[in-house]
């Protein structure tokens, strides 16, 4: 069983340019989150959707970025007009099922995408 | 969101237990406890969780105080590889599905 996949690992991107960061969940996995960990800091919650829905965004920025997770492909979280401040790890998780039996409910997480802004 | 308090920093030596406290005081009755690490460059892992009870699995030992408010996580014979940062994290069993991330406790283990 393939584990949640991230790609790329690695992106360098100028201030100004758009950063797209893919997320391909486990098989079977139908819920998806998006967590950022700033350089020296703690790992927080941004969004977390369901097949073609955004269920919590509570922790998105109110600009700049957007995530979907479409019927058919990967996740896809996308950071317009990046800053350097957007320079940070972002790890997404995947899970089988939400507000089940528990042991259904554990996120499982990718190796994430090392944001670089110059 | 219920908060959890952890050491910042513990040390401890290769083959030996490690018990990795946690402080929880404001738990409710339908939170359940989750212990999630990450190694260095990767993304995080879960770890184990429990409710009420003392729970094992292949990775570690949870022990849950009797009154809910701590909870210990036991490595039983710490290697190298299990230097990490443990997080403690409270999760409902309904209602928002985000994990919340403390600090954490960055383990660091000695040859």
């Amino acid at each position: 069983n393939a584990g949640v996949m991230q790609n790329p690992r690695h992106l360098v991107r100028r201030r100004g340019q758009e950063a797209r960061l893919r997320c391909s969940p486990m098989k079977g996995h139908s819920h998806v989150y998006w967590y950022r960990q700033l350089p020296e800091e703690g790992l927080k919650f941004m969004v977390y959707l369901q097949k073609e829905n955004i269920i919590d965004e509570s922790g998105m920025p109110k600009e700049r970025f957007s995530a979907e997770f479409p019927k058919e492909g990967p996740s896809i979280l996308r950071i317009q007009q990046v800053v350097r401040g957007d320079s940070a790890a972002y790890f997404c998780a995947s899970s089988p099922l939400a507000g089940g039996p528990l042991a259904k409910n554990i996120q499982y997480f990718g190796a994430g995408t090392r944001l670089s802004v110059l | 969101d219920a908060k959890t308090t952890q050491p910042n920093s513990m040390e401890s030596n290769e083959e030996e237990p490690v018990h990795l406290p946690c402080n929880h005081s404001t738990i409710s009755g339908t939170d359940y406890i989750h212990w999630y690490r990450q190694l260095p460059s990767q993304g995080p892992e879960y770890v184990i969780h429990g409710l009420t009870s003392n729970v094992n699995n292949r990775m570690a030992s949870l022990a849950i105080a009797e009154d809910r408010k701590s909870s210990t996580l036991i490595l039983h014979r710490a290697t190298l590889r299990d230097a990490a940062v443990y997080y403690c994290i409270l999760r409902p069993i309904q209602g928002a599905q985000k994990l919340v991330f403390g600090q954490g406790t960055r383990l660091t283990i000695n040859p």
